[in-house]
């Protein structure tokens, strides 16, 4: 049981363009949600991340647009550049007494930027 | 700061045996946590720690043990390895205000391990 789910395994832009990665997910309980950026042979890195109380967050060329009733969170980088080709995890977590900050992970998404 | 640090980097095991991954942290998180990653796959939690002495059990706990004696060491033992295991492992930590709070979480580098 996928509860979250990036259902593109990869991605090719060309650098200066916008890349979208998307992310969907199953469980009503989540309501804080990061992305990570992992490069090959390193441990993931934090990017962004979004509270279920707002529908976007703004860091740099990084923004993530949360759309709650549609159970969707994308991450939007402008403009792209090669530097950002890497893959990227969407990560959902719930709030709560019990939650303890566990984090659930999509498969990730790889992204190609070509100069 | 070093943040999460993690050893070994690399192991190959034979089916039967043992060995604990080692993971420490120097920001005083109160949180840490072992995922594993199989190739194509998110991370999965193995089990999660939420402060000296207290552990619990993740999404795959099957095959592991943890302890944590320490606030900055949260090592996982396999005690028979077997080729399921074979994964990357990575250690995470994180302060969270409490136990409904929610934050970033740092990971490690990562382990590789191969059981053969």
């Amino acid at each position: 049981d996928q509860q979250v789910k990036q259902n593109s395994p990869s991605l090719s832009v060309q650098e200066g363009r916008i890349s979208i990665l998307n992310c969907d997910y199953t469980n009503s309980m989540f309501d804080y949600f990061l992305w990570y950026k992992k490069y090959p042979a390193e441990g993931p890195t934090f990017l962004i991340s979004i509270s279920s109380i707002k529908d976007k967050n703004e860091d740099g060329r990084f923004t993530v647009f949360l759309n709650k009733s549609a159970k969707h969170l994308s991450l939007h980088i402008v403009p792209s550049q090669p530097g950002d080709s890497a893959v990227y995890f969407c990560a959902a977590s719930a709030a709560g007494g019990t939650s303890y900050g566990k984090l659930t992970f999509g498969q990730g998404t790889i992204l190609t930027v070509h100069p | 700061n070093a943040g999460v640090t993690q050893t070994p980097k690399f192991r190959i095991l034979k089916i039967g045996q043992s060995m604990t991954l080692q993971c420490a942290q120097d920001m005083n998180h109160n949180y840490m946590y072992w995922y594993r990653q199989d190739p194509g796959m998110g991370l999965k939690l193995i089990y999660y720690s939420v402060g000296a002495g207290i552990t619990d059990k993740g999404e795959v706990p099957n095959g592991y043990n943890v302890s944590r004696s320490t606030t900055e060491d949260f090592p996982l033992r396999l005690e028979l390895a077997a080729p399921s295991q074979t994964s990357v492992y990575f250690c995470a930590s994180t302060r969270l205000a409490g136990v409904g709070g929610t934050d970033t979480q740092y990971f490690g580098p990562g382990t590789r391990l191969t059981v053969l």
